[in-house]
């Protein structure tokens, strides 16, 4: 069974500055897609960005970007430039591509700080 | 694009009684649509996954009987809450992927979610 695991419950960040969100997974497979998702106090989830484990390149959307260690089974979300509306819940997660579901890891609730 | 529709976004009700969750793809078609719960502060947990023209695939430890998925169409499954009681308040999301293949790599387009209360 596939686990992720995000081990900072919480976070805080100064408006502008760059934080870090970790997240670890286990898994036998070898084709699978890790996500990052945000859910604001509105509860809504808002995909952040997501990567393809076959793809060595790490994605970037923005100021969101992924340091995606395939071999350490690590995915780890940088926000740059941090904004007070980044400030929601963030969960990685993990779709393995030969069982469709999602699994999401615990959370991290991050806070920007003005 | 990839819009879900979740409806409705708040109900309470009395314990007994049964609630019907609605989630609609509104600008594309999905093969499979996915069914979560989340309690406050804590991560989404998958409830089952809903296959159109077949019969919903539940997580274990989730009851069939009690959660009834319906997947009638490629752009709307319900999740029906029957004889609900106050154990069953939570909030409940529903998932959309586009595309007909069930192994489809396009992500999943979440709905706003439905805040249930039971009385």
């Amino acid at each position: 069974a596939q686990t992720v695991t995000q081990s900072q419950p919480e976070m805080s960040v100064q408006e502008a500055e760059t934080v870090t969100l970790s997240c670890t997974y286990d898994t036998s497979e070898n084709n699978y897609y890790l996500f990052w998702y945000k859910q604001p106090p509105s509860r809504q989830m808002i995909l952040v960005i997501r990567q393809e484990a076959y793809k060595q390149q790490n994605a970037t959307e923005n100021r969101f970007s992924v340091n995606f260690q395939k071999a350490a089974k690590s995915f780890s979300l940088k926000i740059s430039d941090s904004q007070l509306g980044d400030t929601a819940m963030y969960f990685c997660a993990f779709t393995s591509y030969n069982n469709n579901d999602m699994r999401f890891g615990a959370g991290t609730r991050l806070t920007v700080k003005p | 694009g990839a819009v879900v529709s979740q409806h409705p976004s708040w109900v309470i009700c009395k314990s007994g009684t049964s609630v019907k969750i609605e989630c609609r793809s509104l600008d594309f078609q999905a093969t499979t649509m996915f069914w979560y719960r989340q309690f406050p502060k804590q991560s989404l947990m998958l409830m089952a996954t809903s296959n159109e023209g077949s019969k919903a695939t539940y997580e274990q430890g989730v009851e069939k009987d009690k959660f009834l998925i319906n997947h009638a169409s490629l752009t709307l499954s319900t999740l029906t809450v029957t004889s609900a009681h106050p154990e069953d308040s939570s909030f409940y999301i529903c998932s959309a992927r586009p595309g007909q293949d069930p192994y489809s790599n396009q992500p999943q387009h979440f709905g706003d979610g439905t805040r249930l209360s039971i009385l």
